[in-house]
């Protein structure tokens, strides 16, 4: 069935260095992917989006690939700060009438 | 701020209580849902509203009672709660149902987090 998942559950980042999170998906068909932070006592907020036509796409600090062969999503950021510690998720659309599917979601912490 | 707003932020009931959680959203989004999350586990679809009308219901107990009066609101009613059910309830807004179109990222509130004793 369909299932997004993420690779690890906590990484721990020193300040200043780069962050990959990594997210593994199932359905082949998925046709959006869209990355979320979720911050102590808050909700998820849109971070940065991907769709199944592109392979990388940039933002401020973070950057987002994605490989369709091997079904894996990730997020970079670049420059870690203190004020990127939360928890990660992956989510993604498949075709048709589907609401988004997270996986569990990565907490990162940066070590100041 | 996303402009979706959740009350209250807190609740506690107990398990003969009957409360409601309200979701509001001035984006002038279609889609409404309702989201659990509970500890180490992924987000948890409940709900789906497009255009006030139900269009997903994720197999969940009907001690779960979703109303969405206008495109604007959206309340999540319970009633006779387990402890299992004590989580995180978010709600969302997109502006198009999603999996339909571009730009069908969903909005989240800051949730409420429901304990039940």
């Amino acid at each position: 069935g369909e299932s997004v998942g993420l690779h690890l559950p906590t990484l721990s980042v020193q300040e200043g260095d780069n962050s990959i999170i990594n997210c593994a998906y199932s359905n082949s068909a998925s046709d959006y992917f869209i990355w979320y932070k979720q911050e102590s006592g808050k909700g998820p907020q849109f971070i940065i989006d991907i769709r199944s036509n592109m392979d990388k796409r940039q933002g401020q600090r973070v950057t987002v690939l994605l490989n369709k062969t091997v079904k894996h999503l990730s997020l970079q950021i670049a420059a870690t700060q203190p004020g990127d510690s939360a928890v990660y998720f992956c989510a993604e659309i498949g075709t048709g009438n589907t609401p988004l599917v997270f996986g569990k979601g990565t907490r990162l912490s940066v070590i100041a | 701020e996303t402009g979706v707003t959740q009350t209250p932020r807190h609740l506690v009931m107990g398990m003969t209580n009957k409360k409601s959680l309200k979701c509001e959203q001035h984006l002038g989004h279609n889609a409404m849902y309702w989201y659990k999350q509970s500890a180490k586990k992924p987000l948890e679809l409940m709900f789906v509203y497009n255009f006030k009308e139900q269009t997903e219901n994720n197999s969940v107990p009907s001690r779960f009672s979703p109303e969405c009066p206008n495109s604007s609101h959206l309340f999540l009613h319970l009633h006779t709660l387990q402890p299992e059910d004590s989580a995180l309830y978010l709600c969302a807004s997109s502006q198009v149902p999603q999996g339909k179109a571009e730009n069908t990222e969903a909005f989240f509130g800051q949730g409420t987090r429901l304990t039940v004793v």
